[in-house]
């Protein structure tokens, strides 16, 4: 069936470091791509979306790019901030006309000053 | 535009007791998705409503139920409550038929069962 497998966690990054978080992704057909972040106390928030092959989705610093040939769809940002420590869920869905989304297990993200 | 609203945001129940939980759609949205969140785990997909019919079921026994009211709010109830049923539960709304498959959750009602 759909999954989705993100990388371990939890990360822990000083600030301004640069940020990597994996996901890898199987599915039948073309699914849309997702990424989903938690802050503490918070409902799930869409950071960004793709919905082809080669499409970028960037957010707020945050870019991912959907990737066909290595069924990837990593999370990139150049700088992180102290804010943007909170869980990030990778995330497919929006294909065969459904809404269901199929989410990774989530990597925990802290960023120390 | 009023986001996705749930209730209630936490609650303690015992074993083998029923639970209730209710959502209300953003403005505007029409279909309506229930997740369960196990601590430290990804959302796992239970049920879409949408016309106030079931739509879509995941991997859930028929001890989850659900509702969708004509203004397409809806209810989440889980009958013989198990220990392994303590979790986030999520609602999310959209429109059906629209866009690339993005929801918008709530904060969602956690439950613990003792």
């Amino acid at each position: 069936g759909d999954s989705v497998t993100q990388m371990e966690g939890p990360v822990t990054l000083s600030e301004e470091a640069f940020l990597t978080i994996n996901c890898t992704y199987t599915a039948t057909g073309y699914p849309s791509l997702f990424w989903y972040v938690q802050y503490p106390g918070e409902g799930l928030q869409l950071l960004l979306k793709a919905t082809k092959a080669d499409d970028k989705g960037s957010n707020k610093g945050f870019e991912a790019t959907y990737r066909k040939e290595t069924t990837s769809f990593h999370l990139e940002k150049g700088s992180v901030q102290v804010s943007d420590s909170a869980v990030y869920f990778c995330a497919l869905g929006g294909f065969r006309g459904a809404q269901k989304l199929v989410f990774g297990q989530g990597t925990r993200l802290t960023i120390n000053p | 535009e009023t986001g996705v609203t749930q209730s209630p945001t936490h609650l303690i129940k015992t074993r083998g007791q029923q639970v209730t939980l209710r959502c209300s759609s953003q403005s505007g949205h029409n279909t309506v998705s229930w997740y369960q969140q196990a601590l430290g785990q990804g959302p796992q997909f239970i049920f879409q409503y949408y016309r106030e019919e079931e739509n879509g079921r995941g991997n859930f026994p028929p001890r989850f139920s659900g509702l969708q009211f004509p203004n397409y709010s809806s209810e989440l109830n889980v009958n013989a409550l198990e220990l392994d049923d303590s979790a986030l539960y999520l609602c999310a709304s959209s429109v059906w038929g629209v866009g690339t498959g993005e929801l918008f959750f709530g904060e969602g009602s956690r439950l613990t069962v003792l």
